[in-house]
């Protein structure tokens, strides 16, 4: 069966240019997160979905960062007018529920490079 | 100060070691712990997950969680080179969101 997908793989930014990243979960999941992982550390979180409702947006790191899940299955995370300090690598992750023992499958990333 | 403090090693062992990875907390709020594994260019892929304190062990792995210590351990019986990754520890304190460690890069030597 299909897992998380994610696109791009790769992004590379000008600094000031606007990006989106794209998220496929698992068909029928109901919750869907987004973490940013920078080079040599674990995933810290930015924000969760539970379907089409964003019900935590805490890690969002400025108001440049915006996310939408506007039927409750794809989900993307945009980025406006990225700065060197957004290069990470954009995780996303969905679970069946919307319980915390509800296991959170991850994507393989999308990899953002700000020149 | 970090909520969670792992140690990002690299961990260089031979194959067939016992493996031993830890992680310390701050936040008595956290009741779920859990370990993932991640591959270079992959994202994590959950190994284990407990909520109480004591031992659970599946196959070759064992987590351990001591709350009144705040330090959580994954063991890693008879490694293989297979086993070479990062490993993360991941807690939550009930709302969804988890918090991971560093992340210990292991590597295990034929």
């Amino acid at each position: 069966g299909a897992g998380v997908s994610q696109s791009p793989r790769y992004k590379v930014a000008k600094r000031g240019q606007d990006v989106a990243l794209r998220c496929d979960p698992i068909s029928g999941h109901v919750s869907l997160f987004w973490y940013q992982q920078a080079l040599g550390q674990g995933p810290e979180f930015l924000t969760y979905f539970q379907n089409e409702a964003q019900l935590d947006k805490s890690g969002l790191p400025s108001d440049r960062f915006f996310a939408e899940r506007p039927e409750g299955s794809v989900s993307t995370l945009k980025i406006q007018r990225t700065q060197q300090e957004d290069s990470a690598v954009y995780l996303c992750a969905s679970s069946r529920g919307a319980n915390t023992l509800d296991e959170q499958f991850f994507g393989p990333g999308t990899r953002l490079t700000v020149l | 100060q970090k909520e969670v403090e792992q140690d990002p090693g690299p961990l260089s062992v031979p194959e067939g070691a016992i493996v031993s990875l830890n992680c310390t907390y701050s936040n008595s709020a956290f009741q779920y712990f859990m370990w993932y594994r991640q591959y270079s260019r992959k994202g994590p892929e959950l190994l284990m997950y407990t909520y109480s304190s004591g031992n659970k062990e599946d196959g070759r792995f064992t987590a351990q969680v001591d709350k009144s210590s705040k330090y959580i351990s994954l063991f890693i019986r008879d490694s293989q080179p297979s086993d070479s990754a990062t490993y993360l520890c991941a807690m939550s304190a009930g709302f969804q969101k988890l918090v991971f460690g560093t992340g210990t890069r292991l590597l295990v030597s034929p």
